[in-house]
């Protein structure tokens, strides 16, 4: 069985920090990864895909990946209240089509 | 442009009923996949449907099925309801078929089963 494993949480970041998110995946074959964020009582809203080792940047979010060690990492920087929210790690599951496989996801709780 | 529009947004039904849900996705997309999200966990895959065709099926039991139409708009039916059913439903839709490609979601469906 597949797996994404994220850290539940809640991590809890002062206003102006670098937040810092972390996820796990079993598939070693798994070549796309992707980022929800998903406030309280909403849908999942995609926020970075990456695809190669490396960082990937998009304004104050920057995607980590480690094909190596089978993690990938959400960084935010200059944490904002309005990014507390829950945030979703997925993998497609290469044996059904693009599906996803996501983790539990991190809730984040910024202050102000 | 619209996004992926769901339908309807809440629903209470009761246990051993039958539901559909709807599932509009962004124009130009061929894919449309089906979760299933309770409090506390992340969205669980349900059906996937990419041109017309089933392309994978999830762990859930056969009281669920789905169908995609020649518009590439989607139905998922829930037969004989059981308390558990109760979650958000989810429908993301993708251009395409491959890996990489990127799946956007709707608003959801808020299912009560009493």
């Amino acid at each position: 069985q597949k797996e994404v494993e994220q850290n539940s949480g809640p991590l809890s970041v002062p206003e102006g920090a670098i937040a810092s998110l972390n996820c796990t995946y079993s598939d070693r074959g798994s070549q796309s990864f992707f980022w929800y964020r998903q406030y309280s009582g909403k849908s999942p809203e995609l926020i970075m895909s990456i695809y190669s080792n490396g960082d990937k940047e998009d304004g104050r979010f920057t995607a980590q990946l480690n094909k190596a060690s089978q993690y990938v990492s959400l960084l935010i920087r200059d944490s904002q209240p309005s990014d507390s929210a829950t945030y979703l790690c997925a993998v497609p599951q290469r044996q059904a089509g693009t599906a996803l496989i996501f983790g539990k996801g991190t809730t984040l709780s910024v202050s102000s | 442009d619209a996004g992926v529009t769901q339908s309807p947004t809440h629903l209470i039904k009761t246990r051993g009923q039958h539901v559909t849900l709807r599932c509009s996705p962004i124009s130009g997309h061929k894919s449309v996949s089906w979760y299933q999200q309770v409090l506390g966990q992340g969205p669980q895959f349900i059906f996937q449907y990419y041109e017309k065709e089933e392309r994978g099926r999830g762990n859930f039991p056969d009281r669920f099925s789905a169908r995609q139409f020649p518009n590439y708009s989607s139905e998922l039916n829930v037969n004989a309801l059981l308390l558990g059913d109760s979650a958000l439903y989810l429908c993301a839709s993708s251009l395409g078929d491959t890996l990489n490609t990127e799946a956007f979601f709707g608003q959801g469906t808020r299912l009560t089963v009493v």
